[in-house]
């Protein structure tokens, strides 16, 4: 079955205690995504990748870090997480510039 | 750049009335653009897109949009709206060409009453 996986689906952790959220698909697609979610703003872009080895910046990077060491995969990591990153986190892939498919999020609670 | 409003954060329709949710995009570069559902505790699923080809674009569940490209929208409608259509709903634009940004709307939910 084609799908993205997040894990944790929910984390609840203290501020600067370093985490990483992973991601996982199995559709072979190049390029991918991280979205926080948060009421009344949607769902903002942090890091995407466009290939292995190739992120770039979206529209909220602040506190996050992205890596693209293999195709399938693109963990997201807050080296020090502050209460104002509590949100739910997607994550998506998709081939090129179509459709994205999302993964069943993370809902993260820093203390 | 690109950006995206939806205007209407909430929607309210009577079952079997008209659905028209709005969606204006702004974009320096021709457009790709979506529509996305968001049921309760679940992650998103693509609705329909538009990708330059035809400007009248059908999805799933009997929803469509027409991408006009003077009025910079593309409003998602569907003719009569069901119990099960009542979710959140979010346009995103890319560009088609240059970055890979994607942009999203801040939603707007859907309330459908019986």
């Amino acid at each position: 079955e084609a799908q993205v996986t997040q894990n944790p689906r929910y984390l609840i952790t203290v501020t600067g205690k370093k985490l990483t959220v992973t991601c996982s698909q199995n559709m072979n697609h190049e390029y991918m995504s991280w979205y926080r979610q948060d009421p009344g703003l949607g769902l903002r872009q942090i890091y995407y990748s466009m290939n292995v080895e190739v992120t770039d910046k979206g529209d909220v990077p602040e506190g996050y870090k992205v890596s693209r060491k293999e195709k399938r995969n693109f963990p997201l990591i807050l080296e020090s997480p502050s209460p104002n990153q509590t949100s739910l986190y997607f994550c998506a892939s998709s081939r090129n510039r179509n459709e994205q498919f999302f993964g069943p999020g993370t809902r993260l609670t820093v203390l | 750049a690109q950006s995206v409003t939806q205007l209407g954060s909430h929607v309210s329709v009577s079952e079997g009335a008209l659905v028209l949710l709005r969606c204006n995009y702004s974009s320096s570069v021709p457009p790709y653009l979506f529509w996305y559902v968001q049921y309760p505790n679940q992650g998103l699923q693509l609705l329909l897109k538009y990708t330059s080809a035809a400007t009248l674009v059908k999805g799933i569940n009997g929803f469509e949009a027409e991408f006009k490209k003077s009025e910079t929208s593309f409003h998602l409608t569907k003719p009569s709206a069901h119990m099960s259509d009542a979710a959140e709903y979010f346009c995103a634009v890319s560009a088609s060409s240059g970055t890979y940004k994607y942009i999203f709307g801040t939603g707007t939910r859907l309330k459908v009453l019986a």
